[in-house]
């Protein structure tokens, strides 16, 4: 079956304690990408990578980190969470070329909470 | 900059009886547009997308949408509202970077 997994699915830790939130896609997807949610202001981007070893910004990159030494593997590292991060985050993937690279697919989210 | 706008947070209806869900997009070309939606505890699901042609485009689970650029706008339609299509929705259209920018959501409740 064709799907993006995240672990874990729920995380409560305490701030500044690193952590990393895992995502694999089966797809064979170039692109992959980092959102997180927040009530009221939808899905923002935090970091995306249109390939191995090629990563960039999103809109809300502070305070994370993201590396793609492996084309199914996109993993959110958090070297010094605080309570702002405390949010869902979703992983995405596609096939990166066109306008297809628009049609995403989803995780099914990890909420994190930062006390 | 891109960015999009859903003016209504929540939106009650009957099962049984008709939606539209509005969402209006700031871009300055011929933008690609989606609908997604989100289930309770679950992912993002791809309902339908735009990117050019014929402005009134099919979807999954019995939902459409229309196109008008005149109006900046990207409703989403379903003609008869099933209790399981409670969830919520979002509105996106693609961005530099292969970037979604997404509005804030609409969530539907449905009442019997």
């Amino acid at each position: 079956e064709a799907q993006v997994t995240q672990n874990p699915r729920y995380l409560i830790t305490v701030t500044g304690k690193k952590l990393t939130v895992t995502c694999s896609q089966n797809m064979n997807h170039e692109y992959m990408s980092w959102y997180r949610q927040d009530p009221g202001l939808g899905l923002r981007q935090i970091y995306y990578s249109m390939n191995v070893e090629v990563t960039d910004k999103g809109d809300v990159p502070e305070g994370y980190k993201v590396s793609r030494k492996e084309k199914r593997n996109f993993p959110l590292i958090l070297e010094s969470p605080s309570p702002n991060q405390t949010s869902l985050y979703f992983c995405a993937s596609s096939i990166g070329q066109g306008k297809s690279s628009y049609e995403q697919y989803f995780g099914p989210g990890t909420r994190l909470t930062v006390t | 900059a891109q960015s999009v706008t859903q003016p209504d947070i929540h939106i009650t209806v009957s099962e049984g009886a008709s939606l539209e869900l509005r969402c209006n997009y700031s871009y300055g070309a011929t933008p690609y547009l989606f609908w997604y939606v989100q289930s309770p505890g679950q992912g993002l699901q791809l309902l339908l997308k735009y990117f050019s042609g014929d402005t009134l485009v099919q979807g999954i689970k019995g939902f459409e949408a229309e196109f008008k650029r005149s109006q900046s706008s990207f409703n989403l339609r379903k003609p008869s509202v099933h209790w399981s299509d409670a969830a919520e929705y979002f509105c996106a259209v693609g961005a530099y970077g292969n970037k979604l920018v997404f509005g804030a959501g609409t969530i539907l409740r449905v009442k019997s």
